[in-house]
Order: C-alpha cells, then structure tokens, then sequence
C-alpha cells in the first residue's frame, strides 16, 4: 500500500517557538493532505483539508494563524504550529489522498504522527 | 456525512472472532463505510471498506446489513496484536473528501 511518513516523530519545545512537522507521500503523488490532531485517550478531530497549489482549508474552530498549512508539491505538506503553547501539546497525525483510477475509491494513507511537547 | 455509533470498549479471547458493530442509520446510497483501527501512538491503519454487499480481504470481513443501517466487523482469528481502536466511517468517495473520526471501540485480545 501506499506510504506516507512524519518529520520529526517527537518534537520538544519551548513555549513561543514555532514548530514545522513535514508530511511527505513516499511512493504516490497526493493531491490532497489532510491534517488532524489527537489528544490523548481522544480520537483524530480533522484540522484542515489542504490541495496542492492552494490554500487549506480549515474546520471551524481551528486558527489558520496558529497552524499554517503549506502544500508546495504532491509529494509534501508542512503545518507549522506557530507561537507554540503547552496548550498545542498533542499528536499530530497527516494523512495523503490519491485523486485517479488508481484509488476510485479516496482511500487515506495515514502518516505515522508526530508527538509535539510544548514545555 | 452519516453519524456512525459504536460501543466504547470490548473484549475478545485470542483466537476468538472478534465481532465489532457499527450503527449507521443516517447512511445515504452514496456513502460507504469504511473501518480503520489505531494502535496505541500510531497512525490509523486502512482495514476495509464497502457499499452495500459483504467484502472479505485479509485482515477482516465485513458484513453489511440488508438496510445499510448497520455493519460488523470481524476478525476471525484475533490475535495480542489486534488490540487497538477501532473506527467505522461513513463518507461519499468524493474527491477530496474528508473523514471524520468518531469515538470507536477499543478492542482489548485478552490472552
């Protein structure tokens, strides 16, 4: 199946820095990445929904400032948590869709996570 | 997308079925369901999906009642290493279209 990977997969910071956690599909072009968050003993809640070329689209509720979402090729997506509080501590999860006769059916390919540790 | 239900928790003896229900009854004909489990700090894994008819694969079967308004989940012959959460979904295959996770069921394989 398809793979898709995580950098880095545990971050520690400090509180007020910025943190960019990259999301690459390994072996498929990805037109579209999805970014999610999961706080412990919680499941995934969907962040923002982001296409190649264009801007992200965010759910309710989620500050596109604080989470910046770049799509700068269909093999790779960042979100960078900017301005970091322990608040933002959380698992970071990405997940990559194929859009073609290859995955009629939009299946997601889940990256492995990230856990980020704001101190 | 359709609201799914499923029990928070369940036990299962290893080598048992494990038998996971899924409610679904907002379902519309376009929309399918879709299963993905998570184990403990990991991504979710892909376990199955159909439409309306029963689909087998080789990690678990999926049973699809006649109405769509509810599914199961079987893993024949579960193991220590099923031991996770486990999610039903129901989206339209759009395009672009996200998924929404619910709560799940974690599944505890008891030796």
């Amino acid at each position: 199946g398809a793979v898709v990977s995580q950098h880095p997969s545990r971050v520690i910071c400090k509180s007020g820095t910025s943190v960019k956690i990259e999301c690459r599909s390994l072996d498929f072009q990805a037109t579209t990445m999805f970014w999610y968050r999961q706080f412990p003993k919680k499941s995934l809640m969907l962040m923002a929904t982001s296409n190649e070329g264009s801007k992200a689209t965010y759910e309710q509720g989620v500050e596109k400032d604080k989470f910046l979402i770049n799509h700068a090729s269909l093999t790779l997506s960042t979100l960078t948590v900017t301005s970091a509080h322990p608040e933002d501590s959380s698992f970071y999860i990405c997940s990559a869709s194929l859009t073609s006769s290859g995955n009629p059916y939009n299946e997601q390919f889940f990256g492995p996570g990230t856990r980020l540790t704001v101190l | 997308d359709a609201k799914t239900t499923q029990p928070p928790s369940m036990d299962c003896a290893e080598g048992r079925a494990a038998n996971l229900p899924c409610n679904h009854s907002t379902i519309s004909g376009n929309e399918y369901v879709y299963w993905y489990r998570q184990i403990h700090s990991q991504g979710p894994q892909y376990i199955i999906h159909g439409l309306k008819n029963n689909e087998t694969n080789e990690m678990a079967s999926l049973i699809i009642t006649e109405d769509r308004k509810s599914s199961t989940l079987i893993l024949p012959h579960a193991t220590l290493r099923d031991t996770a959460v486990y999610y039903c979904i129901v989206r339209r295959v759009t395009p672009g279209n996200q998924f929404y996770f619910g709560t799940g069921t974690s599944l505890t394989v008891i030796p």
